[in-house]
Formats: C-alpha cells, sequence, structure tokens
C-alpha cells in the first residue's frame, strides 16, 4: 500500500527567505509526482507535475525534484511571499489500479 | 492539459436531503473516475474507484449505500450523497484518468457540503 508522507507539517518563514518542502513515498512503482497548493477553504490548484522519468520541473519560482528510486520529491519555493502561503499537497499517481495518494499537507506561513 | 470539470463547487443542504455531484471529464474519455474526500485539516483520502458502466469499488470503511456513484458514460461520474448529516460536511474532490499516452490523473475543482 502506498504512504505518503509531508515534512515539514507546518513550516513559517520570513518574505524572501528560499524554502524546501519534502514529500517522500513508500512504493516507487509511480507514473507521476504532482505537487498542488490548496488554500484555506478552496480546492486545489495544480503546481507542477513530474512524470516518472523525469528529475524536475520548474515554474517560475517553484522548482521541483524527484527521485523516484528513494521515494523522494522536494518543492523548492525561491524568494518566498505572503501570497505564497497556503497548504502544500503531494500526491503520486499510482501504476497499481491508477489512483493517487496524497501526502498529510505542509502548511506554509510566509510573514511581511 | 485535459480539463476535468466538477459542480456544483458549493452546496448546502438540509439534514435529511440527498445532494448529487458531478464529475466531467470536458475533453477525453475517461473510463475510470476517483472520488477524494477531505476532511478538515486532513489530507485527501480515496473514497471510490468510478468505473464506466460497472460498480464502483469502494474503499474500505467508506458506506456505498450511502454515497452512490453512477459512471454511465465515458465523460460523467457522480456522486450522491443520500440522507446527508452535518458529519457529512466535507470536500469531494474527483479526478478522471487519462490512459492515451503517458497516464496521468486530472482533478476536478472540488465540492464544499455543508449540511445543517
Amino acid at each position: 500500500k502506498q504512504e505518503v508522507t509531508q515534512i515539514p507539517a507546518a513550516l513559517s518563514v520570513p518574505e524572501g527567505e528560499n524554502l524546501v518542502l519534502n514529500c517522500s513515498f513508500t512504493d516507487s512503482a509511480i507514473y507521476n509526482l504532482q505537487w498542488f497548493r490548496q488554500d484555506p477553504g478552496k480546492g486545489l490548484t495544480s503546481l507542477l507535475l513530474i512524470q516518472s522519468s523525469q528529475r524536475e520541473q520548474t515554474s517560475g519560482r517553484l522548482n521541483a525534484s524527484l527521485d523516484k528510486s528513494s521515494g523522494r520529491s522536494t518543492l523548492y519555493i525561491a524568494a518566498s511571499q505572503p501570497g505564497d502561503s497556503a497548504t502544500y499537497l503531494c500526491a503520486v499517481y499510482g501504476t497499481n489500479a491508477g489512483k493517487s495518494t496524497f501526502g498529510d499537507g505542509t502548511t506554509l506561513t510566509v510573514k511581511p | 492539459g485535459a480539463v476535468v470539470s466538477q459542480h456544483p463547487s458549493r452546496v448546502i443542504c438540509k439534514s435529511g436531503t440527498s445532494v448529487k455531484i458531478e464529475c466531467r471529464s470536458l475533453d477525453f474519455q475517461a473510463t475510470t473516475m476517483f472520488w477524494y474526500r477531505q476532511f478538515p485539516k486532513q489530507s485527501l483520502m480515496l473514497m471510490a474507484t468510478s468505473n464506466e458502466g460497472s460498480k464502483a469499488t469502494y474503499e474500505q470503511g467508506v458506506e456505498k449505500d450511502k454515497f452512490l456513484i453512477n459512471h454511465a458514460s465515458l465523460t460523467l461520474s457522480t456522486l450522491t450523497v443520500t440522507s446527508a448529516h452535518p458529519e457529512d460536511s466535507s470536500f469531494y474532490i474527483c479526478s478522471a484518468s487519462w490512459t492515451e499516452g503517458v497516464p496521468e490523473a486530472f482533478f476536478g475543482q472540488g465540492t464544499r457540503l455543508t449540511v445543517v
């Protein structure tokens, strides 16, 4: 059974700081790994998707890496801004039955 | 990428009534759709797998008679919360599997259900 863990559970940083969010998974049989952002009371916003054959993806100030063999992914946020405050979820899309398994999320607070 | 539309985005209903949530794949055919539920301050948990033309497969602990899933066509799956109670208040989200080319799951926008 796939298990996805996100560390830390919560993170508070001052504005402008670079930060890293971690995601680990137990079963490497995945098609891809996706990072989402969720604002309070809102739905999911897809940030980055990394296919299993890829090592990283970049979008603006965001960079996500994937090491499938070790079951790890990181989301790097450069020059953080208060608007980045949200909960960040990672989800792995498994080859077994094709369902997605989510981590518990990291709640990020960026202080002005 | 492909688009999955979920409707409604928010719904408030009275206890004892039923609520239907729709999940549509707009530009691709999805033989398999998934329904997830998110409790407050928790992550999303898979409720059931919906297969077109057949009965849904429910995860352990999910009441199939309470959460009715119908996948009548390759572009539409519905989740009906029957006889809703306040404890059913939650965030529900669907995803549809893209199987042409590189497999990927596309997520709907989610539905915030509040039962009063």
